[in-house]
């Protein structure tokens, strides 16, 4: 069974704080997401990790990519209250014989960013 | 934003009635998804689609079925609502970035 874990499900931290949350991928995959989704709107890319030792960073967020471990890690820097969010990551499951953008989703990341 | 649009972005049904959900892109992609998004699921596929009557199916087809007969628009269609497809249903396109339409929520009493 393919499998996208991610953890801690929920997340509350103090503003200034650095924190990482973890995604898992049971199936091998070159190809991982991260979405932000703020509450009763829709999905917001954030990056893409196309290979292996891929880091991406935006702002306060750095994302990377192990594909030996199938493990990525959404790094938050000095975590501000606008970071407050759910975060998916997503692992596309076209080398497991799925169409290109077939995407698996972990159950996301409640982050709560107090001041 | 990409151009996606879904109509209705809010309905209520009953029970054994069908529904059925549009999305509409203007971006001329060729592959468009339909997800459900239910609290503690994350999102899951329900059908794809990489061209005009091109469709397959995702993880959570069962009871749903899809057609696409413009390269714009994708329609979900429920044939006989339940309870247990309450839920809020996104549109995406793309392939290797996928970009999500603002969703439906839609609720089967």
């Amino acid at each position: 069974e393919l499998k996208v874990e991610q953890n801690p499900l929920f997340l509350s931290m103090q503003e200034g704080k650095n924190y990482t949350i973890y995604c898992n991928y049971s199936t091998t995959s070159d190809r991982l997401y991260w979405y932000r989704q703020d509450p009763g709107k829709s999905l917001e890319s954030l990056f893409v990790l196309l290979s292996n030792g891929a880091v991406k960073q935006e702002g306060r967020l750095m994302a990377s990519l192990d594909t030996k471990a199938r493990l990525s890690t959404l790094h938050i820097t000095a975590a501000v209250h606008d970071l407050s969010a759910t975060y998916f990551c997503a692992v596309d499951i076209a080398n497991y014989g799925g169409s290109q953008g077939n995407l698996i989703f972990g159950k996301g990341t409640k982050l709560s960013v107090k001041p | 934003d990409a151009g996606i649009t879904q109509s209705p972005r809010h309905k209520v049904t009953e029970t054994g009635t069908p529904v059925t959900l549009r999305c509409h892109q203007t971006e001329n992609h060729r592959y468009m998804y339909w997800y459900r998004q239910d609290p503690g699921h994350g999102l899951r596929l329900i059908h794809y689609s990489y061209g005009v009557k091109d469709t397959d199916k995702g993880e959570v087809s069962d009871g749903y079925s899809v057609s696409r007969s413009k390269t714009e628009d994708f329609l979900l269609t429920l044939e006989s609502a339940t309870s247990s497809q309450t839920s809020v249903y996104f549109c995406a396109i793309g392939g290797a970035w996928q970009y999500f339409g603002p969703g439906t929520r839609l609720t089967v009493t």
